[in-house]
Formats: C-alpha cells, structure tokens, sequence
C-alpha cells in the first residue's frame, strides 16, 4: 500500500532553517506530484506547493515562495522541504501529501517547533 | 485566490442526516475534494472531484456540487464521524483549502 514516511519533529531557533522529509513506498514516486501543506494548531490547512518528481518542476503558493524549497531524490523516493529564516509564525505540523484525484496519501506530519 | 467559504461548525445528532456546504468565490467546476480529520491525525480523503467516493470510505458518506456550491452529506451520522471536515480546490494554483467545519454532538 502507499505509504508516505515523514521525518521526525523539529525545535529550531528563529532565524534558522529546518529541512524536512518525506518517504514515499508503494507507488512510483515519478508518477505523481508531491504537495505540502501548513496545519498551524488548531487551524485550517494550507497548501505551500507542490513538485513532481519526474522533472522537478515544482508550483508555490505566493505566500511561502522565499520560505520553502521543495527538492526530490528520485534514487530514494524520498521528497524534502526546506523552510528557511524560521519564525514563531513557522510553527505548525507540516505534511506531505500524494495528488490523486484528491490528496489521497498523507504521512504522519512533521511538527516544526520556532523557539529560542 | 480562490477562496472557500465554510460554516464553522455544525451540532447533529446520531443517526441524523447532515449537509456540509462550502462555497467557492469563483467556479472550481468539479476540481473540489473533501477531507475529513480528526485530532491528532493527518486529514483522510473522503470524496474526490465533488462526488467519487473514495476507496474504503463508508458509502454513507457522499457528495455533491460542481461550480462554486458544493456539500458534503453525511447520513446517518455515527459517533466516528466526529471530526472536522475541510473542502479543498485543485481547479487553479494556488489550491486552497476551507476553514473547516466542526461536527459536534448535539
């Protein structure tokens, strides 16, 4: 079955930068774009951007263009996020999420904690 | 942006039908999906481009809309189905996702 593995929860400092996984098995990880998305507690979601493994050819959000770069390591299947000059506004559970026809995998969600 | 407009949270109770809304400030056409979560748990995929069912998703769950009205229905309501329920459009960049409804037990 699918499964999309994230690396574990993070405490950084502000002003720091914090690069996340994402383990995708049980698919081929070429085929399908990979999105992230910001669940700051209690709230909504929101979707950073996505990237499609095959070519790297990514899409943002406007907000987390500067904030977030999406890379891929097709030789591991594994998906990264890197959100850099952290802020107490970066604090939130960060997922990774397979499109198809809906977000239709999830992993487990990163939890990013900004404190000095 | 496409905005998504949801109520913010709905009281039912067991074995009640319930209706969903969410309403898009431009048309998604059919591009509009439905998730459910609950706490502490990544969101789960329930219905896909406004009515399909997603695979394993109980068949009392169903939805409906294309253009810019859309709803979710639950019927009967369980005590499982307690959560929060988010819309989300992937009709143009960026996608976004509603606020969220809380179903809550009457």
């Amino acid at each position: 079955q699918v499964k999309l593995l994230q690396s574990g929860a993070a405490l950084v400092k502000p002003g720091a930068s914090v690069k996340m996984s994402c383990k995708a098995s049980g698919y081929t990880f070429t085929d399908y774009w990979v999105s992230w998305v910001k669940q700051s507690h209690g709230k909504s979601l929101e979707w950073i951007g996505e990237i499609y493994p095959n070519s790297g050819a990514t899409n943002f959000n406007e907000k987390f263009k500067g904030k977030a770069t999406l890379t891929v390591d097709k030789s591991t299947s594994t998906a990264y996020m890197e959100l850099s000059r952290l802020t107490s506004e970066d604090s939130a559970i960060y997922y990774c999420t397979r499109y198809y026809g809906g977000y239709s995998d999830w992993g487990q969600g990163v939890m990013v904690t900004v404190s000095s | 942006d496409t905005v998504l407009t949801q109520s913010p949270a709905l009281a039912v109770s067991l074995g009640q039908r319930v209706t969903i809304s969410c309403r898009a400030s431009k048309s998604v056409s059919t591009y509009m999906h439905w998730y459910q979560q609950k706490s502490g748990q990544q969101p789960k995929l329930l219905i896909y481009s406004a009515s399909n069912l997603e695979s394993g998703v109980p068949s009392r769950f169903s939805g409906s809309g294309s253009g810019t009205d859309f709803t979710l229905t639950i019927d009967p309501v369980e005590a499982d189905d307690i959560a929060n329920y988010y819309c989300q459009q992937s009709n143009e960049l960026p996608y976004t996702f509603g606020a969220g409804t809380k179903l809550e037990l009457k």
